[in-house]
């Protein structure tokens, strides 16, 4: 298996240009987190679904953020007008369950730079 | 509200030396504890939780609800130790609360 998929694994656009992120979960996981690194602010978690459900986006820090999961092996995040400090590693990270003790899965991360 | 904090950015050890990280935690209810990993290269993943009361590549964690902490230990560090440690919470709402997390960097 292959994990968690991310893609792309890198991307560097220019300020006002739309970004779209990738996900595919573990399959059979039923929960899927986005989060966003930043050096200053460490882990954040963005938005997170239940199969296939948002469930809570209040980590979304704006209306340019926007994600769906159309199906239980697929998910984007979406920035459109990227700004310069949307620039972090973006995680996807995906769940077997609802319960808080299992173990969350991450992909290897976007990192993502708007010049 | 549910708020993680790990006061350190950094920690410097010498390899053999105890390693303590510091986790301090935020929450009105009973709190899940757990503390994740992130080697170099590596994506992050789980090393151990509260509710296990493991002891994982030699490192424990004690939930102290009376000073509201879960700092990790271990008694001599090695340098495969050196990567992100992050401590999360979960209480409402199934979901993870991270804190920023401590580079921990063991020195040879």
């Amino acid at each position: 298996d292959a994990g968690v998929i991310q893609s792309p694994r890198h991307e560097v656009t220019e300020m006002g240009q739309e970004v779209t992120l990738r996900c595919k979960p573990i399959s059979g996981h039923n929960s899927l987190f986005w989060y966003r690194q930043t050096m200053m602010r460490g882990l954040e978690l963005l938005i997170y679904f239940n199969n296939n459900v948002p469930i809570d986006d209040s980590g979304m820090p704006e209306d340019r953020f926007s994600a769906k999961m159309p199906n239980a092996s697929f998910s984007t995040l979406k920035i459109q007008p990227s700004e310069p400090r949307d620039s972090a590693v973006y995680f996807c990270a995906s769940r077997s369950g609802t319960s808080p003790y299992n173990e969350q899965f991450f992909g290897p991360g976007t990192r993502l730079t708007v010049l | 509200a549910q708020r993680v904090t790990q006061p350190e950015k950094l920690l410097s050890v010498f390899k053999g030396a105890p390693v303590e990280l510091k986790c301090n935690y935020s929450y009105s209810g009973s709190p899940e504890l757990f503390w994740y990993v992130q080697y170099s290269r590596q994506r992050l993943q789980l090393l151990l939780r509260h509710i296990s009361r493991e002891s994982i590549k030699g490192f424990t964690a004690d939930l102290n609800k009376g000073e509201t902490s879960f700092h990790l230990k271990k008694p001599f560090a090695q340098e495969e130790d050196s990567a992100m440690y992050y401590c999360a919470l979960s209480g409402d709402g199934n979901k993870l609360v991270f804190g920023a997390g401590t580079i921990l960097r063991v020195k040879s």
